[in-house]
């Protein structure tokens, strides 16, 4: 089955500083991946769409230029969280669609702890 | 009104029975429907997809979509205390881009 491998999985960085987070496919290519933050007891909230060699579509109430999204191949997006702050210490898991059906599921990666202090 | 609803839980059943999971949606042209189970601390992980009305079933899982009633369920047999998890319902809407994901709800499997 499709593999999407996050890193790392656990990151804690003092407030101020940037930390970026890799999500790859490891078994096919994926042209779109998806990025999503989960709060504790909360549900998956979509951040933004990782589009391969395009800007990112980011949803609304997500900061662009706080939250940058680099898709430059078909199995490599990252996301960098920059100038962190406490607030944005969450769960953040990256998922990636293996065919271009619309029907086709989503995987998810490990996920990323953000801990800023 | 959220995209897609869950009852938060959480529910509990004893092992060995049958737990009914239930998700509604607000997107009438929504066309694809998943579950996914997620551990505490962990990432989801994908039990099933439907996408045509009716029953669908894998091992001890059974999905069910009714789209006019904008309704899908998991029925879970022979419960296992292993299957205490969070089971979240995502919803694929009109365009079959997005996915959006319920609150889920939390199912807990007493020994």
């Amino acid at each position: 089955g499709a593999v999407v491998s996050q890193h790392p999985s656990r990151v804690i960085c003092k407030s101020g500083t940037s930390v970026k987070i890799e999500c790859r496919s490891l078994d096919f290519q994926a042209t779109t991946m998806f990025w999503y933050r989960q709060f504790p007891k909360q549900s998956l909230m979509l951040m933004a769409t990782s589009n391969e060699g395009s800007k990112a579509t980011y949803e609304q109430g997500v900061e662009k230029d706080k939250f940058l999204i680099n898709h430059a191949s078909l199995t490599l997006s990252t996301l960098t969280v920059t100038s962190a702050h406490p607030e944005d210490s969450s769960f953040y898991i990256c998922s990636a669609r293996e065919g271009a059906l619309y029907n086709s599921p989503l995987h998810f990666g490990n996920g990323t702890r953000l801990t800023v202090t | 009104q959220k995209e897609v609803e869950q009852n938060s839980g959480p529910l509990s059943v004893p092992e060995g029975a049958i737990a009914s999971l239930n998700c509604t949606y607000s997107d009438r042209g929504s066309q694809s429907f998943f579950w996914y189970r997620q551990y505490s601390g962990k990432s989801p992980e994908l039990i099933m997809f439907i996408y045509s009305n009716g029953d669908k079933e894998d091992g001890r899982f059974t999905a069910q979509l009714n789209k006019a009633s904008q309704y899908v369920s998991l029925l879970i047999r022979d419960s296992q205390p292993s299957d205490s998890a969070t089971y979240l319902c995502a919803v694929r809407g009109t365009g079959g881009f997005k996915t959006i994901f319920g609150a889920g709800t939390r199912l807990f499997v007493k020994a």
